[in-house]
């Protein structure tokens, strides 16, 4: 049984980094066709996915955050990690982990995998603030 | 980017009425579509993926149908545990993914 666990700083100042990692208890590099993704919900807002990234280090990033998000992943340390730059207030949200499952079906007759994000981290609140 | 466009932006229901919700994409993406369920203070919960597959543990009055750009999740018997909000997500080839703007179901 995965679980995932954010962690980091609850409070960031205007400019700076948010950093954030989080750590997966169980199988992280199972069998299957796993990547992990990042996210975040402003208090009141929808859900907006930040990107992901592979067991690998892959990774694939919203476009609207692309030039100031970065992820990793520390498989010996079974953590993963989102790097997000030049923050402002509108980056005040919760901020979750979650495995993006993957699976290929000859019903979607594409080649594409079918991704869903099917185990999640609890969530951690980040403040921009002075 | 795909964009998902959800409808009803809320609804209030009782207690053991049939809802449903839609959600359409800005082009078409097969089967591509998971639905995800969302309370306040609580993570998302993936309930139906890959359009009309319910996911291990949830409540078969649960029900995802479509394909190409016009999706449905019914709920034939709304549950006290139901009130919540609802986001479609879309997960077409290559990311970024997307999700529609939220269906709150509220009590009537």
């Amino acid at each position: 049984q995965v679980q995932l666990q954010e962690s980091g700083p609850g409070l960031v100042k205007p400019s700076q980094t948010l950093s954030l990692t989080c750590t997966v208890s169980g199988d992280f590099s199972s069998n299957g066709f796993f990547y992990w993704s990042w996210v975040r919900q402003p208090a009141g807002k929808g859900l907006e996915w930040i990107g992901r990234v592979s067991s690998s280090g892959g990774t694939d990033y919203n476009p609207s955050l692309n030039s100031r998000v970065s992820m990793s992943v520390d498989t010996s340390k079974n953590q993963l990690s989102l790097k997000l730059t030049s923050v402002t207030a509108a980056d005040t949200a919760v901020y979750y982990c979650a495995r993006d499952s993957g699976f290929w079906s000859p019903h979607s007759l594409s080649n594409y995998y079918y991704y869903y994000m099917d185990v999640w981290g609890t969530g951690t609140t980040v403040t921009v603030s002075s | 980017d795909i964009q998902m466009t959800q409808s009803p932006s809320s609804l209030s229901a009782s207690v053991g009425d049939r809802v449903t919700i839609t959600c359409r994409a800005s082009q078409g993406i097969n089967t591509f579509l998971n639905w995800y369920q969302k309370k306040p203070g609580k993570a998302p919960k993936v309930l139906v993926y890959a359009a009309s597959s319910l996911q291990s543990g949830v409540p078969s009055r649960f029900n995802g149908s479509g394909s190409g750009t016009e999706f449905t999740l019914t709920i034939s018997s709304l549950q006290p545990e139901d009130f919540a909000t609802y986001y479609c997500q879309q997960s077409y080839g290559h990311p970024p993914w997307t999700f529609g703007q939220g269906t709150k179901v509220e009590i009537k």
